[in-house]
This record gives C-alpha cells, sequence and structure tokens, in this order.
C-alpha cells in the first residue's frame, strides 16, 4: 500500500509560538492532502483540503490564517498552527490518496500538539 | 450537507462473539470506505465498496453496501483481541471530490 509519513509525531510547545507538521506521499504523487484534528474519542474532523500549487480549501468554521496550509509540491504538504493556544491541542492527521477513481485515504501517523 | 451516522459508538464483545457495526448517510454515495484505528494509531484502510449490494470478505470481517448506496454494515464473526480499536466507515459522495465524510466510530473492546 501507499506511505504518508508524518512529522512530528509528537511536539510540545509554548503558547503563542507556532508549529508546523510536515505531510509527505513517501512512493506516490498527491494532488491533493486532507488535514484533519481528532478529540480524544471522537471522529476525524476535516479541517482543510490542501492542493498541490493552489490555494488550499477550509471547511467551515476553521481559520485559515490560524493554520495555514501549504502544499508545494506532489509530494509535501504542511500545516503550520499560527500562534498556538492551549485549545489548539489535538491529534492532527494528514492523508492523501492516488486520485482518480481511487478515492482510498493513507494516513500519517498524526501529530499530537500539546500546547503549554 | 452530507451526513454519515454509525452505531453503535461503542460495543462490548466477549472473545469469540460476533458483533455488527452500522453505517448510514443521509445521501447517496458513490462508495464507502472502512478503516480501523488501533489505540493511539492513525486510521489505516481497510476495504472500499463500491457497488450497489456489494458484499465483500476479509478473513472474519464481511463488508456490504446497502442497494440503495446509502448504507453500510461491517461484521466481525469470532472476535479476537487484536480486533480491539476503532472502525471508521467514511463516505464518498460524486461532488465531493474525494472527501471523506467519516462516521463516528465504533470503538471496540474485547474482553477475553
Amino acid at each position: 500500500g501507499a506511505v504518508v509519513s508524518q512529522h512530528p509525531s509528537r511536539v510540545i510547545c509554548k503558547s503563542g509560538t507556532s508549529v508546523k507538521i510536515e505531510c509527505r506521499s513517501l512512493d506516490f504523487q498527491a494532488t491533493t492532502m486532507f488535514w484533519y484534528r481528532q478529540f480524544p474519542k471522537q471522529s476525524l474532523m476535516l479541517m482543510a483540503t490542501s492542493n498541490e500549487g493552489s490555494k488550499a480549501t477550509y471547511e467551515q468554521g476553521v481559520e485559515k490564517d490560524k493554520f495555514l496550509i501549504n502544499h508545494a509540491s506532489l509530494t509535501l504538504s504542511t500545516l503550520t498552527v499560527t500562534s498556538a493556544h492551549p485549545e489548539d491541542s489535538s491529534f492532527y492527521i494528514c492523508s492523501a490518496s492516488r486520485g482518480g477513481s481511487m478515492t482510498e485515504a493513507f494516513f500519517g501517523q498524526g501529530t499530537r500538539l500539546t500546547v503549554v | 450537507g452530507q451526513q454519515v451516522m454509525q452505531i453503535p459508538q461503542y460495543q462490548h464483545v466477549q472473545e469469540g462473539e460476533d458483533f455488527t457495526t452500522y453505517c448510514n448517510s443521509s445521501t447517496t454515495l458513490s462508495n464507502i470506505q472502512w478503516y480501523k484505528q488501533r489505540p493511539g494509531g492513525h486510521p489505516v484502510f481497510l476495504i472500499q465498496l463500491v457497488k450497489s449490494g456489494e458484499v465483500k470478505k476479509q478473513k472474519r470481517l464481511t463488508f456490504q453496501f446497502g442497494e440503495a448506496k446509502k448504507n453500510s454494515s461491517l461484521h466481525i464473526t469470532a472476535t479476537q483481541t487484536t480486533d480491539v480499536g476503532t472502525y471508521f466507515c467514511a463516505g464518498v459522495t460524486t461532488d465531493s471530490w474525494g472527501k471523506l465524510q467519516f462516521g463516528a466510530g465504533t470503538q471496540v473492546v474485547v474482553t477475553p
């Protein structure tokens, strides 16, 4: 199966600082990647769709200036949580699919963000 | 908007027993997918169903897609401790641009 690598797996940062999370497709090109947020014992909440070479599409209620997404190449998307606050603490997961009719998603390992 | 509902949210099973988790969409789906997330892990793709009435099996797991392509089920027979985790269904519609709409998930706990 396809491999998606996400880094870092865990990060602790101080309130007010920014954190960058990387998502890479290792063995396929991904024109589209997705960023999710997951609270404990809850489902995945889609935050935004990351499109290579264009602006990300954010879901309703997600602040685009707070969660900056850059999809600079066909294998890399980054999510930057700017001016992080304790309420931003969560599990962030990216996914990518091969595209076309192949919509099954391959997920990164996730990033556990703790803002103190 | 499209909603995918999944029940039960929690399933406590004795080892060796069977159980089923159900998924229902408010709109017709182009396909439905199932994922498993182990505690502390990330979702892992299990299967995709595309055709109306489709049934697929993976060892002790049986996946069904309804005739109307709005509901699906996952049935696990002879549950083992390795089946522990949360099972999510995720629906895709033709106009969703590949976005997955996840159900709430069924958290499965298995007791020996």
